[in-house]
């Protein structure tokens, strides 16, 4: 089956850094990847979709120059968080649509946890 | 707008009872339908999903169907087993042209006791 790749799975970060987290698909080329943010005990929020070549799209709220969207390659998007800070701590998931076939769903990523101290 | 209505948890039961948990949604035009789960730890994995009116989705045990005419689409299991525990997720994808976006309910936390 489809297999998508979150990298690293949890990170601890001083507040005032920034810290980026890669997604893969590792078997499927995606055209089109989703970050979702999960806060304890929430429901995932989606934050952005991303098409490769193209900039990010990203939902109402979510701060576009904060929240850095790179889509490169059609395996590859990386989320990075520029200068985070406590409430940024959360669990962020990826997902992948495949783009030649139409699978009909998204493909979810592991997760990445992300404490900011 | 498109919107999940899912039923609140916590889920306690003990194995071998009977599982439902509710879901009804709110989509412009007919929404393919999805649970997902999220076993602790874990990422989202999809455990079945329905793309029309009346079909049934099933998966490991777990069966769904797409009712149209109370825009339903309630998760079941007959008889459940402690590895079940995970958080349940319904999920309406809307029709339409590109990507799809998912819109996910609050998630329904299951724990079952032996």
């Amino acid at each position: 089956g489809a297999v998508v790749s979150q990298h690293p799975s949890w990170v601890i970060c001083k507040s005032g850094t920034s810290v980026k987290i890669e997604c893969r698909s590792l078997d499927f080329q995606a055209t089109t990847m989703f970050w979702y943010r999960q806060f304890p005990k929430q429901s995932l929020m989606l934050m952005a979709t991303s098409n490769e070549g193209s900039k990010a799209t990203y939902e109402q709220g979510v701060e576009k120059d904060k929240f850095l969207i790179n889509h490169a390659s059609l395996t590859l998007s990386t989320l990075t968080v520029t200068s985070a800070h406590p409430e940024d701590s959360s669990f962020y998931i990826c997902s992948a649509e495949p783009g030649l076939i139409q699978y009909n769903e998204q493909f979810f990523g592991p997760g990445t946890r992300l404490t900011v101290l | 707008g498109n919107s999940v209505t899912q039923m609140e948890g916590p889920v306690t039961l003990s194995e071998e009872a009977f599982l439902t948990i509710n879901c009804t949604y709110t989509a412009t035009g007919y929404p393919s339908l999805f649970w997902y789960v999220q076993y602790p730890g874990e990422g989202l994995q999809l455990l079945l999903k329905a793309t029309k009116a009346d079909d049934k989705g099933s998966n490991k045990g777990f069966e769904a169907t797409y009712r149209k005419e109370t825009t339903s689409f309630h998760l079941e299991k007959g008889s459940v087993q402690v590895s079940d525990s995970a958080v349940y997720f319904c999920a309406p994808d809307p029709p339409g042209a590109g990507s799809y976006q998912l819109t996910f309910g609050k998630g329904t936390k299951l724990s079952v006791i032996p």
